[in-house]
C-alpha cells in the first residue's frame, strides 16, 4: 500500500470554527489532491499541489484553502466551516501526471460532520 | 467540459451473475479511462486502466473495453462474488494534471 495516511480521521465541529485537515505521505510524490465524495456527486477535486508551495484550484474550491510546505504533508483548511461542508474528504498523492499519468494513490479519508 | 456519467445505481445481483457498470464519458480529446473501486470504509484503488482507443483494461476478473466510436468504458465480469460488494468509479485523464470521475455505482452482491 502506498504510504498515505490522513488526520484527523473523524471529526465533529460546529458552524463557523477553523478545521485543518492533514494528509501525510511517504512516497516522495510530486502531487497530492484534495477530494470530497458525497453522495450523487461521486468524488470532486478541491485543490490540488504539483510541488512545494505550488497550488492550483479544483472545481469546487470555495472555501477552502490549501497549503504544502514540505514535500510529504498537504493541508486542507476551512477557515469557517459550514454545513455544506459536512463530506468525507479523501487525500490522493500521484508521481506524475502532465502528459504521462500516473496511478493515483487514495488515503482512507477523514469523515467531517459539521453541526 | 470532460464529463464522465455513470449508470445510477445500487446494482444487486445474485453471486455468480454477471455484471455490466455502464460508462460514458465526453472528452474533447483521447483521455485515458480507468475503473477505480471504493470498498467500504476505505479510499479508492485502481482496477484497471485503458490509454488509447480499442484497448481492454483487466484485472481481478474485470474488464473494460476503450471505445472510441460510442465513447465508452463499461466494466464486465462474468461472475461476480459477494466480496465485489463495493462501490465503482469511472473516471478519465486527458492533459491536465487531473482526474474526472463519474458518480459512482454501488455493486450489492448477495450469496
Amino acid at each position: 500500500d502506498a504510504g498515505i495516511t490522513q488526520s484527523p480521521r473523524h471529526k465533529v465541529t460546529e458552524t463557523g470554527t477553523p478545521v485543518t485537515l492533514r494528509c501525510h505521505q511517504t512516497e516522495n510524490h510530486r502531487y497530492m489532491y484534495w477530494y470530497r465524495q458525497d453522495p450523487g456527486h461521486g468524488l470532486r477535486l478541491i485543490h490540488y499541489s504539483y510541488g512545494v508551495k505550488d497550488t492550483d484550484k479544483g472545481e469546487v474550491s470555495d472555501g477552502y484553502s490549501v497549503s504544502r510546505s514540505k514535500t510529504e504533508d498537504f493541508l486542507l483548511t476551512l477557515e469557517s466551516a459550514t454545513s455544506s461542508q459536512t463530506s468525507v474528504y479523501f487525500c490522493a498523492i500521484s508521481g506524475q501526471t502532465s502528459g504521462g499519468f500516473n496511478e493515483q494513490f487514495f488515503g482512507p479519508g477523514t469523515r467531517l460532520t459539521v453541526l | 467540459g470532460d464529463s464522465v456519467t455513470q449508470m445510477e445505481g445500487p446494482v444487486t445481483l445474485s453471486e455468480e451473475a454477471c455484471l455490466t457498470i455502464n460508462c460514458t464519458y465526453t472528452a474533447t480529446g483521447y483521455p485515458s479511462l480507468f475503473w477505480y473501486v471504493q470498498y467500504p470504509g476505505e479510499g479508492l484503488q485502481l482496477l484497471l486502466k485503458a490509454t488509447k482507443a480499442d484497448d481492454k483494461g483487466s484485472n481481478k476478473g474485470f474488464e473494460a473495453t476503450y471505445r472510441k466510436e460510442t465513447t465508452s468504458f463499461h466494466l464486465e465480469k462474468g461472475s461476480v462474488q459477494v466480496s465485489d460488494s463495493a462501490v465503482y468509479f469511472c473516471a478519465l485523464y486527458y492533459n491536465t494534471d487531473k482526474l474526472i470521475f463519474g458518480t459512482g455505482t454501488r455493486l450489492q452482491v448477495f450469496p
